[in-house]
């Protein structure tokens, strides 16, 4: 069992549609979360971080995190065809960044 | 304010030369990270500096690695001998405090 499993995708949702995008763990002593954003050719982008269970929205964004089930997701409202790029979920068990394991990612495509 | 930035952004080289890549970080980091992704496969931790000390190390594939941070501020990461399975593109990171962290857009290795 991978440490960190996405789907691969890709994911193709349409304009203006709400995108899930799903992360399973395996350590329970996972702590901190993260999603990043990676276009083709370029460096991953730190979108949102969560810490605790329950939601935590950014403007478009909302991750969602339950530690029970060892899941956290990442939503994003009104799509837009700039969201197209690979969603890397990443985890780590010390509160704080520190060594991350991550997922081989989703590839989200937004169809105008 | 300049990101994380990396030299070389593309490097080929034949198996068993040497190749050195460097990462400056964003200034004033004293987290930095090294990354490595090949293939088709997960984005997977190297290692991580807290200044010039190298706090974990466990990510290295073997000696064949050798990472430095001289003076707390660059990092260079170095393969010598290089093999073929150690093609993949190598991304460094930074952040402040041990929270969230900024990646540089990698360096291509492709071993021949």
């Amino acid at each position: 069992q991978k440490e960190v499993e996405q789907n691969s995708g890709p994911l193709s949702v349409p304009e203006g549609a709400i995108a899930s995008l799903n992360c399973t763990y395996s350590d329970r002593g996972s702590q901190s979360f993260f999603w990043y954003r990676q276009y083709s050719g370029k460096s991953p982008e730190l979108i949102m971080s969560i810490y605790s269970n329950g939601d935590k929205e950014d403007g478009r964004f909302t991750a969602q995190l339950n530690k029970a089930s060892q899941y956290v997701s990442l939503l994003i409202r009104d799509s837009q065809p700039s969201d197209s790029a690979t969603y890397l979920c990443a985890v780590n068990m010390i509160g704080g960044y520190q060594k991350v394991t991550f997922g081989t990612g989703t590839k989200l495509q937004v169809i105008p | 304010e300049a990101g994380v930035t990396q030299f070389p952004s593309h490097s080929v080289i034949e198996k068993g030369q040497t190749v050195t890549l460097r990462c400056d970080p964003i200034s004033g980091h004293d987290n930095l990270y090294w990354y490595r992704r090949v293939m088709g496969k997960e984005i997977k931790f190297l290692l991580h500096f807290v200044k010039e000390s190298k706090q974990d190390e466990s990510g290295m594939p073997n000696n064949r690695f050798l990472a430095e941070r001289t003076g707390g501020t660059y990092s260079t990461l170095k393969v010598q001998p290089a093999e073929l399975e150690d093609s993949g593109v190598y991304f460094c990171a930074s952040s402040p405090y041990s929270t969230e962290a900024f990646f540089g857009q990698g360096t291509r290795l492709t071993v021949v």
